[in-house]
């Protein structure tokens, strides 16, 4: 399977403990980007990489949130100090060109 | 502010049958659209897309029409199946941009 991979695919945490999600891309894809969704919503943008660079942060980073691609292959997005309100699906893509790319995302609950 | 706008949370279609789903925007300078589906417990999957400078683009049973004076575009699906049934979700994009701006989805069901 050459698509985009992410792990793990359920986080149930406590409030206040730090979690840290993995992103695989497709191989050849430059672009690597970071999506949010909660229910009845679409995704939201997060967080931009082209190779291992971060361009670009939306504001709905908060400053518990931080992502990282080392090497410019996969991605780790760590949320500290998670609050309720972090509970969503995680959705990572990846891109070559203007169609992203999706996987499966990581759902978090935090209790 | 939600730049892309679905405003039809759900929609039944009998199988055969067409469906059109459609989709707002508010801001101008989005140039690249698309349509992804999603099915419960996995990502969007990317359907079709149409660059601003087209008015339909058709992939099989999937045709996508832009309508820019009017800021809006509808995914058709002809003829619909049951394994149709899933979230579409309408996305735009502006050159430059980093992102995709999502609109909230349409549930599909095709009965039958």
């Amino acid at each position: 399977d050459t698509g985009v991979s992410q792990n793990p695919r359920h986080k149930i945490t406590k409030r206040g403990q730090n979690v840290t999600f993995r992103c695989d891309p497709i191989s050849e894809h430059n672009r690597l980007y970071w999506y949010r969704q909660t229910l009845g919503q679409g995704p939201e943008f997060l967080t931009y990489f082209q190779n291992e660079a971060q361009l670009e942060k939306s504001r709905l980073l908060s400053d518990r949130f931080s992502a990282e691609r080392p090497k410019g292959s996969f991605s780790t997005l760590e949320i500290q100090r998670t609050e309720q309100g972090d509970s969503a699906m995680y959705l990572c893509a990846s891109s070559s060109g203007l169609a992203e790319f999706f996987g499966p995302g990581t759902r978090l609950t935090v209790l | 502010d939600q730049q892309v706008k679905q405003n039809s949370p759900s929609l039944s279609v009998q199988e055969g049958r067409i469906s059109i789903l459609n989709c707002d925007y508010t801001n101008s300078m989005f140039d690249y659209f698309l349509w992804y589906k999603k099915y419960p417990a996995e990502g969007p999957t990317f359907l079709i897309s149409i660059s601003s400078i087209k008015d339909k683009n058709e992939d099989g049973r999937f045709t996508v029409f832009l309508n820019k004076s009017a800021k809006h575009l509808s995914l058709h699906i002809v003829p619909s199946q049951p394994g149709d049934s899933a979230v579409y979700f309408c996305a735009a994009s502006s050159t430059g941009a980093n992102n995709l701006f999502f609109g909230t989805g349409t549930r599909l069901t095709v009965i039958p």
